[in-house]
């Protein structure tokens, strides 16, 4: 079974700052995603990436295969980025059993 | 384009009493799943099915039951709610099984047992 990891737990940063959130895996994988979850509400998928880079406006996320290792970096933090990031992982063994899903990320961004 | 719903959003269940969490998506998925998600734990698979009339067991599915009798919807039945059911509920679906296969979520459904 995969294990997801992610760093840090909780994250405040000012208004404007460069956020970067990890995410490390155990076992190889076929796709990893990153999901945006606001307090009381449904989740999002912001990300599925499975090798190199892909960038969304200000959300930019990578993939290291052999490191087993994405980071999701926010350039320009603004206090609407507040939201639990969440890192997910599907695995490569060809079951249709879902997502692994890392514990998340609470980023608070003070204006 | 309504994408997963899911209903309710909030309920309050007394111990022992039975509901069911209703999950519906309008994108022809094949693919459908149930998640928990509890305090400072990753979302963890209840139930997920492939198809219509084929179900299966996740990682959690003590105290659950799912049907899935058209590729819309996938109900999720709690037959003798107990303390340990509290928790937000996820529904998800996505087209198929696959690397670049991107997952929908509704939004949630936060059940209390009192």
């Amino acid at each position: 079974k995969n294990e997801v990891e992610q760093s840090p737990q909780n994250l405040t940063a000012q208004e404007g700052e460069f956020i970067t959130i990890n995410c490390s895996y155990s076992v190889g994988i076929s796709a990893l995603h990153w999901l945006q979850q606001h307090p009381g509400g449904g989740i999002v998928s912001l990300f599925m990436l499975s090798s190199g880079k892909k960038k969304h406006g200000r959300l930019i996320a990578t993939i290291n295969i052999q490191e087993k290792h994405s980071s999701l970096h926010i350039t320009a933090s603004h206090p609407r980025d507040s939201a639990v990031y969440i890192c997910a992982v599907r695995g490569s063994g060809g079951g249709a059993d879902g997502l692994t899903f890392g514990k998340g990320t609470h980023l608070i961004i003070q204006p | 384009n309504a994408g997963v719903t899911q209903t309710p959003k909030f309920r309050i269940l007394k111990i022992g009493q039975s509901m069911t969490l209703q999950c519906a998506q309008d994108m022809n998925h094949n693919y459908m799943y149930w998640y928990r998600q509890d305090p400072g734990m990753g979302l963890k698979l209840i139930y997920y099915s492939v198809g219509a009339g084929i179900t299966d067991k996740g990682e959690v599915p003590n105290g659950y039951n799912v049907s899935r009798s058209t590729t819309e919807d996938f109900p999720l039945r709690l037959e003798l709610a107990a303390p340990s059911q509290t928790s937000v509920y996820f529904c998800a679906s996505s087209p198929r099984w696959a690397a670049n296969t991107e997952a929908f979520f509704g939004q949630g459904t936060r059940l209390t047992v009192v």
